[in-house]
Protein backbone atom coordinates (compact mmCIF):
# COMPACT_ATOMS: atom_id res chain seq x y z
CA UNK A 1 0.00 0.00 0.00
CA UNK A 2 1.03 3.71 0.09
CA UNK A 3 2.97 4.75 2.59
CA UNK A 4 3.78 8.89 2.92
CA UNK A 5 6.71 10.46 4.92
CA UNK A 6 6.05 14.16 6.14
CA UNK A 7 8.88 16.66 7.65
CA UNK A 8 9.54 18.05 9.54
CA UNK A 9 7.56 17.01 12.37
CA UNK A 10 7.25 20.77 13.89
CA UNK A 11 8.30 23.69 12.43
CA UNK A 12 8.75 27.74 14.29
CA UNK A 13 8.50 30.22 12.05
CA UNK A 14 8.96 34.11 12.90
CA UNK A 15 5.80 36.01 11.11
CA UNK A 16 6.20 37.15 8.18
CA UNK A 17 9.28 34.14 7.12
CA UNK A 18 8.53 31.56 4.32
CA UNK A 19 7.32 27.68 5.98
CA UNK A 20 8.26 24.77 3.71
CA UNK A 21 6.53 21.14 4.31
CA UNK A 22 8.42 18.46 2.43
CA UNK A 23 6.58 15.04 1.96
CA UNK A 24 7.66 11.90 0.14
CA UNK A 25 5.13 8.96 -1.64
CA UNK A 26 5.88 5.64 -2.40
CA UNK A 27 3.20 4.19 -5.01
CA UNK A 28 3.96 5.30 -8.37
CA UNK A 29 0.08 5.18 -8.95
CA UNK A 30 -0.92 7.87 -6.61
CA UNK A 31 -2.06 10.62 -8.71
CA UNK A 32 -4.25 12.92 -6.30
CA UNK A 33 -1.84 15.48 -3.45
CA UNK A 34 -4.04 17.44 -0.94
CA UNK A 35 -2.96 19.34 2.03
CA UNK A 36 -4.85 20.12 4.63
CA UNK A 37 -4.92 22.26 8.24
CA UNK A 38 -6.40 20.88 10.83
CA UNK A 39 -6.63 22.93 13.82
CA UNK A 40 -7.10 21.40 17.92
CA UNK A 41 -10.54 19.56 17.90
CA UNK A 42 -11.68 20.30 14.01
CA UNK A 43 -12.00 18.66 11.09
CA UNK A 44 -8.92 18.37 7.96
CA UNK A 45 -9.13 21.70 6.23
CA UNK A 46 -8.49 21.55 2.14
CA UNK A 47 -6.42 24.10 2.08
CA UNK A 48 -4.45 23.49 -1.87
CA UNK A 49 -4.49 20.27 -3.84
CA UNK A 50 -2.58 19.00 -7.22
CA UNK A 51 -2.90 16.34 -9.54
CA UNK A 52 -0.26 14.07 -11.05
CA UNK A 53 -0.28 16.17 -14.47
CA UNK A 54 0.78 19.33 -12.87
CA UNK A 55 4.29 20.43 -11.22
CA UNK A 56 2.80 23.71 -9.64
CA UNK A 57 -0.37 25.47 -8.06
CA UNK A 58 -0.45 28.80 -6.40
CA UNK A 59 -3.06 29.94 -4.12
CA UNK A 60 -2.69 33.54 -3.23
CA UNK A 61 0.34 32.65 -0.16
CA UNK A 62 0.39 28.83 -0.50
CA UNK A 63 1.78 27.26 -3.12
CA UNK A 64 2.48 23.21 -3.78
CA UNK A 65 5.14 21.91 -6.04
CA UNK A 66 5.38 18.07 -7.11
CA UNK A 67 8.04 16.42 -8.68
CA UNK A 68 6.70 12.47 -9.66
CA UNK A 69 10.17 11.48 -11.01
CA UNK A 70 11.12 11.93 -7.15
CA UNK A 71 7.97 11.11 -5.66
CA UNK A 72 8.31 13.78 -3.62
CA UNK A 73 5.49 16.91 -2.93
CA UNK A 74 5.88 20.35 -1.09
CA UNK A 75 4.15 23.14 0.59
CA UNK A 76 5.24 26.51 0.72
CA UNK A 77 3.58 29.00 2.83
CA UNK A 78 5.18 32.51 2.07
CA UNK A 79 4.45 35.54 4.25
CA UNK A 80 3.22 33.75 7.57
CA UNK A 81 1.10 34.93 10.22
CA UNK A 82 -0.26 33.72 13.21
CA UNK A 83 -3.11 31.83 12.30
CA UNK A 84 -1.23 29.98 9.95
CA UNK A 85 -0.57 27.89 13.58
CA UNK A 86 -1.80 24.78 12.89
CA UNK A 87 -1.03 21.14 11.96
CA UNK A 88 -0.31 20.91 8.40
CA UNK A 89 -1.16 17.08 6.88
CA UNK A 90 -0.06 15.84 3.09
CA UNK A 91 -1.74 12.62 1.70
CA UNK A 92 -1.84 11.17 -0.96
CA UNK A 93 -4.31 9.46 -3.13
CA UNK A 94 -4.85 6.97 -6.55
CA UNK A 95 -8.42 8.95 -6.87
CA UNK A 96 -8.12 12.18 -8.78
CA UNK A 97 -11.01 10.39 -10.59
CA UNK A 98 -14.08 8.69 -9.65
CA UNK A 99 -13.66 5.70 -7.37
CA UNK A 100 -13.15 4.35 -3.75
CA UNK A 101 -9.51 5.19 -3.42
CA UNK A 102 -8.36 6.15 0.09
CA UNK A 103 -6.30 8.95 1.30
CA UNK A 104 -3.18 8.25 3.11
CA UNK A 105 -2.24 11.06 5.38
CA UNK A 106 1.80 12.39 6.33
CA UNK A 107 2.27 12.37 10.21
CA UNK A 108 1.75 16.14 10.11
CA UNK A 109 3.67 18.88 10.76
CA UNK A 110 3.04 21.36 13.61
CA UNK A 111 3.40 24.63 12.43
CA UNK A 112 4.24 27.64 14.66
CA UNK A 113 4.40 31.45 13.61
CA UNK A 114 5.54 33.62 16.76
CA UNK A 115 4.77 37.06 16.58
CA UNK B 1 -19.73 23.41 -1.64
CA UNK B 2 -20.71 19.55 -0.42
CA UNK B 3 -20.88 19.26 3.40
CA UNK B 4 -20.97 16.19 5.63
CA UNK B 5 -22.80 16.30 9.02
CA UNK B 6 -21.42 13.88 11.74
CA UNK B 7 -23.10 13.64 14.79
CA UNK B 8 -22.59 13.15 18.03
CA UNK B 9 -19.34 16.00 18.30
CA UNK B 10 -18.85 14.65 21.34
CA UNK B 11 -20.12 11.13 23.87
CA UNK B 12 -18.75 10.15 26.98
CA UNK B 13 -20.23 6.32 27.44
CA UNK B 14 -19.34 3.93 30.26
CA UNK B 15 -16.79 0.47 29.31
CA UNK B 16 -19.11 -1.83 27.40
CA UNK B 17 -21.62 -0.04 26.14
CA UNK B 18 -22.07 0.79 22.42
CA UNK B 19 -21.64 4.03 20.88
CA UNK B 20 -23.45 5.00 17.47
CA UNK B 21 -21.43 7.79 15.21
CA UNK B 22 -23.76 9.10 12.28
CA UNK B 23 -22.07 11.02 8.94
CA UNK B 24 -24.30 12.18 6.55
CA UNK B 25 -23.79 13.91 3.10
CA UNK B 26 -26.54 17.05 3.31
CA UNK B 27 -25.85 18.07 -0.95
CA UNK B 28 -24.67 15.55 -2.88
CA UNK B 29 -24.68 11.61 -3.06
CA UNK B 30 -21.92 9.86 -1.09
CA UNK B 31 -20.85 6.49 -2.76
CA UNK B 32 -17.88 5.81 -0.60
CA UNK B 33 -17.06 7.04 2.64
CA UNK B 34 -14.12 6.82 4.74
CA UNK B 35 -13.77 6.43 8.54
CA UNK B 36 -10.86 7.52 10.29
CA UNK B 37 -9.52 7.49 13.68
CA UNK B 38 -6.80 9.68 14.99
CA UNK B 39 -5.47 9.80 18.85
CA UNK B 40 -4.17 12.86 20.02
CA UNK B 41 -0.86 14.26 18.12
CA UNK B 42 -1.21 11.95 16.02
CA UNK B 43 -2.64 11.35 12.02
CA UNK B 44 -5.76 10.18 10.95
CA UNK B 45 -5.69 6.54 10.14
CA UNK B 46 -8.09 5.15 8.11
CA UNK B 47 -10.24 2.52 9.47
CA UNK B 48 -12.68 1.54 6.84
CA UNK B 49 -14.08 2.33 3.48
CA UNK B 50 -17.88 1.71 2.53
CA UNK B 51 -19.32 1.81 -0.09
CA UNK B 52 -23.05 2.45 -0.22
CA UNK B 53 -25.28 -1.08 -0.06
CA UNK B 54 -21.85 -3.20 0.57
CA UNK B 55 -20.19 -5.03 3.30
CA UNK B 56 -17.48 -2.25 4.34
CA UNK B 57 -13.67 -3.39 4.00
CA UNK B 58 -11.71 -3.16 6.96
CA UNK B 59 -7.46 -1.92 7.38
CA UNK B 60 -5.62 -4.61 8.72
CA UNK B 61 -5.83 -4.73 12.56
CA UNK B 62 -9.17 -3.01 12.80
CA UNK B 63 -11.78 -5.18 14.22
CA UNK B 64 -14.76 -5.29 12.07
CA UNK B 65 -17.21 -7.06 14.61
CA UNK B 66 -16.01 -3.94 17.24
CA UNK B 67 -16.12 -1.45 14.53
CA UNK B 68 -19.57 -1.93 12.91
CA UNK B 69 -20.07 0.33 9.40
CA UNK B 70 -23.29 0.64 7.95
CA UNK B 71 -23.81 2.73 4.31
CA UNK B 72 -27.30 1.56 3.88
CA UNK B 73 -28.08 4.67 2.00
CA UNK B 74 -25.89 7.00 -0.08
CA UNK B 75 -26.42 10.10 2.12
CA UNK B 76 -25.81 7.89 5.93
CA UNK B 77 -22.97 6.49 7.10
CA UNK B 78 -22.87 5.48 10.34
CA UNK B 79 -19.89 4.02 12.98
CA UNK B 80 -20.90 1.96 15.71
CA UNK B 81 -18.38 1.21 18.38
CA UNK B 82 -19.53 -1.84 20.69
CA UNK B 83 -18.54 -2.51 24.05
CA UNK B 84 -16.44 0.12 23.92
CA UNK B 85 -13.69 0.14 26.12
CA UNK B 86 -11.28 3.19 27.62
CA UNK B 87 -8.52 2.36 24.64
CA UNK B 88 -11.37 2.77 21.99
CA UNK B 89 -11.28 6.93 22.94
CA UNK B 90 -10.25 8.61 20.30
CA UNK B 91 -11.34 11.18 17.91
CA UNK B 92 -13.55 9.86 15.28
CA UNK B 93 -13.82 11.64 11.21
CA UNK B 94 -15.40 10.10 8.34
CA UNK B 95 -14.83 11.55 4.96
CA UNK B 96 -17.25 10.84 2.00
CA UNK B 97 -16.63 11.05 -1.80
CA UNK B 98 -18.61 11.22 -4.51
CA UNK B 99 -19.22 8.64 -7.72
CA UNK B 100 -19.49 10.61 -10.65
CA UNK B 101 -19.86 14.01 -11.75
CA UNK B 102 -18.69 17.25 -10.23
CA UNK B 103 -16.06 17.51 -7.79
CA UNK B 104 -14.02 14.07 -6.78
CA UNK B 105 -12.85 15.86 -3.48
CA UNK B 106 -12.71 14.09 -0.02
CA UNK B 107 -15.59 15.77 2.24
CA UNK B 108 -15.06 15.51 5.86
CA UNK B 109 -17.30 15.87 8.57
CA UNK B 110 -16.71 17.37 12.02
CA UNK B 111 -15.45 14.72 13.84
CA UNK B 112 -16.85 12.94 17.22
CA UNK B 113 -14.52 12.72 20.57
CA UNK B 114 -15.56 9.60 22.38
CA UNK B 115 -14.34 9.04 25.82
CA UNK B 116 -14.96 6.00 27.27
CA UNK B 117 -14.83 6.00 31.13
Amino acid sequence: GENVEQHPSTLSVQEGDSAVIKCTYSDSASNYFPWYKQELGKRPQLIIDIRSNVGEKKDQRIAVTLNKTAKHFSLHITETQPEDSAVYFCAASRGSGAGSYQLTFGKGTKLSVIP
Amino acid sequence: GAVVSQHPSWVICKSGTSVKIECRSLDFQATTMFWYRQFPKQSLMLMATSNEGSKATYEQGVEKDKFLINHASLTLSTLTVTSAHPEDSSFYICSARSGGGGSYGYTFGSGTRLTVV
